[in-house]
C-alpha cells in the first residue's frame, strides 16, 4: 500500500496564473475525492469521482475550478485565473466502494497565491 | 457548508489524562467518522460508528453516538504526547457518497 500520493506538495503563484494539482490514489480505489481545507478549519468537500465519472460537485466550486480523472485512474484538478482566496491546502482522498468504505486521504497540495 | 461541530475547540490536557470530544450534526446520517490529522498532513482514519450503533471501541478510543440528539463523542483515554493532532468527524449521509467534515478539535497533550 503506496498510500495516496499527491504532486506538488507545495504551488506559489501569482494572481492570475492557473494551476494544476495531481493526485494518484491507491491502485485499486475506484472512488476519489478533493477537498479544500483553510487553516483552523476542515475539509470542505469540492468534488467526488466513482472511477472516471465525476457525480458530485460542490455548488460552492466556481467555473474557475475543474477536475478529471480521465481513466478512472490518477485525477488533476485545475483552478484557472486564480485569487488570492484561492490559496489553502487541497486534499485528495480515495476509497474503495461501500457505505462504511474510510477515505484515505495523501497529504495535500499546499497553494499560495500571492 | 459544514454538517458538524466539533466542541471544544481546542483542548489542552496532561499526558495521561483522558480526552472527550464532541461532535454536533444537522440531518440523518448513515454513519459518522473520526479522523485524526496531524500538521501539515492528511488526515487519517480513526474509527466509523453507523447509525444503528450506540458505541464503539477500538484500543484507547471509544465513540458513542446519539442519534436522536445528532451527537457523537470521541474518547482518548490515557494520551499521550504522540495523541496531540487535529480531531475531526465526519458524516455521510444517506443520499450522498461525500463526506462532510466538522470543523474540529485541537488537542494538545502535554508531556
Amino acid at each position: 500500500d503506496t498510500g495516496v500520493s499527491q504532486n506538488p506538495r507545495h504551488k506559489i503563484t501569482k494572481r492570475g496564473q492557473n494551476v494544476t494539482f495531481r493526485c494518484d490514489p491507491i491502485s485499486e480505489h475506484n472512488r476519489l475525492y478533493w477537498y479544500r481545507q483553510t487553516l483552523g478549519q476542515g475539509p470542505e468537500f469540492l468534488t467526488y469521482f466513482q472511477n472516471e465519472a465525476q457525480l458530485e460537485k460542490s455548488r460552492l466550486l466556481s467555473d474557475r475550478f475543474s477536475a478529471e480523472r480521465p481513466k478512472g485512474s490518477f485525477s488533476t484538478l485545475e483552478i484557472q485565473r486564480t485569487e488570492q482566496g484561492d490559496s489553502a491546502m487541497y486534499l485528495c482522498a480515495s476509497s474503495v466502494t461501500g457505505e462504511g468504505s474510510p477515505l484515505h486521504f495523501g497529504n495535500g497540495t499546499r497553494l499560495t497565491v500571492t | 457548508s459544514q454538517q458538524g461541530e466539533e466542541d471544544p475547540q481546542a483542548l489542552s490536557i496532561q499526558e495521561g489524562e483522558n480526552a472527550t470530544m464532541n461532535c454536533s450534526y444537522k440531518t440523518s446520517i448513515n454513519n459518522l467518522q473520526w479522523y485524526r490529522q496531524n500538521s501539515g498532513r492528511g488526515l487519517v482514519h480513526l474509527i466509523l460508528i453507523r447509525s444503528n450503533e450506540r458505541e464503539k471501541h477500538s484500543g484507547r478510543l471509544r465513540v458513542t453516538l446519539d442519534t436522536s440528539k445528532k451527537s457523537s463523542s470521541l474518547l482518548i483515554t490515557a494520551s499521550r504526547a504522540a495523541d496531540t493532532a487535529s480531531y475531526f468527524c465526519a458524516t455521510r449521509m444517506d443520499s450522498s457518497y461525500k463526506l462532510i467534515f466538522g470543523s474540529g478539535t485541537r488537542l494538545l497533550v502535554r508531556p
